[in-house]
């Protein structure tokens, strides 16, 4: 069975700009939560979405959103990008019960 | 604040058992214990997760205290591929979010 899969898998944007990251869970899982990866902050937590809605959501500015898909693929997007978004995004997905999350490989950003 | 407090690093000897340690003293009932690792900033892998009870698996035992506060990662024979940083995080079934720490990084020396 495929992983889960993120497009693109790097980025370079210039400040101001906004970009959209793209993540497909593995066959079957409807959970799809996304994580900030940065030095200085570490893993942290942005957003869970099953079924379409958010049922979570981290302490995060409202540039940064998401959303999901009918087929469970999900996107997220930053707006008006400044130097400290800079990081790895990382997407996991788990199945409907199931609370076993699998990550994907990131989608490395970098805000110049 | 992080829910989890580790050791920054570690290092074991080539086939050797590694057991890294974990303290999650304020966790709560339906919070479960979860070890992941990453290896050059890819994705975090799964490696094993408990609520109450010890478990195992083909990667890895974990040992949980009987109270919760406080959980140990076994690595039975380690290699050089084991070397990563390896996270003990919470994921709380209410809020549906894993809470990480800033993990253990495991080096494995031949």
């Amino acid at each position: 069975k495929a992983g889960v899969t993120q497009t693109p898998r790097y980025l370079i944007k210039t400040r101001g700009q906004q970009v959209t990251l793209s993540c497909s869970p593995i066959s079957g899982h409807r959970s799809v939560s996304w994580y900030q990866q940065t030095p200085g902050q570490g893993l942290q937590f942005l957003f869970e979405y099953f079924s379409e809605t958010q049922r979570n959501k981290g302490n995060f500015p409202g540039r940064f959103s998401g959303r999901q898909f009918s087929n469970s693929r999900s996107e997220m997007n930053v707006s008006t990008l400044e130097l400290g978004d800079s990081a790895l995004y990382l997407c996991a997905s788990s199945l409907p019960q199931g609370e076993t999350q699998y990550f994907g490989p990131g989608t490395r950003l970098l805000v110049l | 604040d992080a829910k989890t407090t580790q050791p920054p690093s570690m290092d074991c000897a080539e086939g050797r058992a590694a057991n890294l340690p974990c303290n999650h003293s304020t966790i709560s009932g339906n919070e479960y214990v979860y070890w992941y690792r990453q290896i050059h900033s890819q994705g975090p892998q799964y490696i094993i997760h408990g609520l109450k009870n010890n478990e195992t698996n083909e990667m890895a035992s974990l040992i949980i205290t009987e109270d919760r506060k406080s959980s140990t990662l076994i690595l039975p024979h380690a290699t050089l591929r084991d070397t990563a940083v390896y996270y003990c995080t919470l994921y709380n079934s209410n809020d549906y979010k894993l809470s990480f720490g800033a993990g253990t990084t495991v080096t494995v020396r031949a």
